[in-house]
């Protein structure tokens, strides 16, 4: 079965360095979604990605945070200076249409990040 | 608006039924629920759209009640393979563009 897959699995980086995390979504997929776990709290909203543009954004998703589709395959998010806060574990997400047509929400396994 | 969840936890034996809900209080065009393994992706189950029909996904149905904006998962005869934390993510409307709001999740437990 197809599967949305992310890189690094755990990522290490101190506070105000910039990391990028890299997906590579179910090819067939057309909306791409990035969302976040902090430790023992509940998934949460970050941005939805269409046709090369952001869709939708949440209050998390700030000037700090960029999306991008580099090429035919991989979806990757940037935070630039990162913050303790943003320690999180990161999913992308992919789906065949918008989730409110029906559509699940297919989840990568998730890069663990580790802001010192 | 984040959907509350109830309860936070519950511990079953193998065999037991249970249910969890999910419940807004402003209005929902739908409701999709996941259930998600310690340290694993959450894992989609089924999506309950208004004025849909009840859904199934092996011995796990759920239903979605548009007056009280409250949706219901019944896990029933459950297995060791049903212990992890089902969350339930809501949509307001059909503009949403993916934005899934969720809940702070419900803690399952399965014992032999």
């Amino acid at each position: 079965e197809p599967e949305v897959t992310q890189t690094p699995s755990h990522q290490v980086t101190q506070m105000g360095q910039e990391v990028i995390l890299r997906c590579v979504p179910i090819s067939n997929h057309l909306y791409f979604y990035w969302y976040r776990q902090i430790l023992g709290q509940k998934v949460e909203f970050l941005v939805s990605f269409y046709n090369n543009e952001i869709s939708e954004k949440s209050e998390i998703f700030d000037d700090q945070f960029s999306v991008e589709r580099p090429d035919g395959s991989n979806f990757t998010l940037k935070i630039r200076s990162t913050k303790l806060e943003d320690s999180a574990m990161y999913f992308c997400a992919s789906s065949e249409g918008w989730a409110v047509y029906n559509s699940p929400l297919h989840f990568g396994n998730g890069t663990r990040l580790t802001v010192t | 608006q984040q959907p509350v969840q109830s309860p936070q936890a519950v511990i079953l034996r193998e065999g037991e039924d249970a249910v969890i809900n999910c419940s807004s209080s402003k209005a929902l065009y739908s409701v999709h629920w996941y259930r998600q393994k310690h340290g694993e992706a959450p894992v989609f189950l089924m999506i309950l759209l208004k004025g849909g029909e009840q859904m199934r996904h092996e011995k796990i149905s759920a239903s979605f009640n548009e007056k009280k904006q409250q949706s219901s998962l019944y896990l029933t005869a459950s297995q060791l393979s049903y212990s992890g934390t089902y969350f339930c993510g809501t949509e307001r409307d059909g503009t949403s563009y993916g934005k899934l709001t969720f809940g702070q999740g419900t803690i399952l437990t399965v014992h032999p």
